[in-house]
């Protein structure tokens, strides 16, 4: 199975100031068609998740567009231009390259 | 807009087998740009594949509980389902059903899930 590790697991933010997420694979996730089957996903408090990235850089539908989604390979970063009230929670990411899909253990993002 | 609605017991006893079905309204199983997901998350931890189903029926499933779970769907109705043998206490999770895409790999989980405790 692909080992999925992210860091850090804890992140206190000041509302306006950047954050940045990082995710590691245990083995490349880059498909020979030239994608990254890596996603990232926010579970606010009480919710589902939503899906924010998917193959590693394109954000989905309806996403504001301070989260950013870059890497390659088996190094992945999430990064929040501007933190709001609003995008506290758990973001995870999961490698859909190959089953069984696995997902990191989870960055509790909260303000300070 | 596609919605999907878990259901199920709320409450299942040690070593039986827990039956969830995923309701698809808004949009057909049959759809061939998407594939079906369950996905579990125990209360206050994280995430957890547990398998997948194409509409002709082709599964996957995660090799740790490979022996213990079942999906299946049924087109006529627009559901999916799953069964999980052999429960113990650490089987207890929210339940969750995802649409997922065939060509770009993302699950949307377009419902709330299902609590499920295992207790006697």
């Amino acid at each position: 199975d692909i080992v999925m590790t992210q860091s850090p697991l804890s992140l206190p933010v000041t509302p306006g100031e950047p954050a940045s997420i990082s995710c590691r694979s245990s083995q490349s996730l880059l498909h020979s068609n030239g994608f990254n089957y890596l996603n990232w996903y926010l579970q606010k408090p009480g919710q589902s998740p939503q899906l924010l990235i998917y193959l590693a850089s394109t954000r989905a539908s309806g996403v504001p567009d301070r989260f950013s989604g870059s890497g390659s390979g088996t190094d992945f970063t999430l990064k929040i231009s501007r933190v709001e009230a609003e995008d506290v929670g758990v973001y995870y990411c999961i490698q859909v390259l190959q089953t069984p899909f696995t997902f990191g253990p989870g960055t509790t993002v909260d303000i300070k | 807009q596609v919605q999907l609605q878990e259901s199920g017991p709320g409450l299942v006893t040690p070593s039986q087998t827990l039956s969830l079905t995923c309701t698809v309204s808004g949009g057909s199983i049959s759809s061939s740009y998407y594939y079906w997901s369950w996905i579990r998350q125990p209360a206050g931890k994280g995430l957890e594949w547990i398998g997948r189903i194409y509409p002709n029926g082709s599964t996957d499933y995660n090799p740790s509980l490979k022996s213990r779970v079942s999906i299946s769907i049924d087109t006529s109705t627009n559901h999916f389902s799953l069964r999980l043998s052999s429960l113990t206490a650490a089987d207890t999770a929210v339940y969750y059903c995802a649409r997922c895409s065939n060509s770009w790999g993302y699950f949307e989980f377009r419902g709330q899930g299902t609590l499920v405790t295992v207790s006697s």
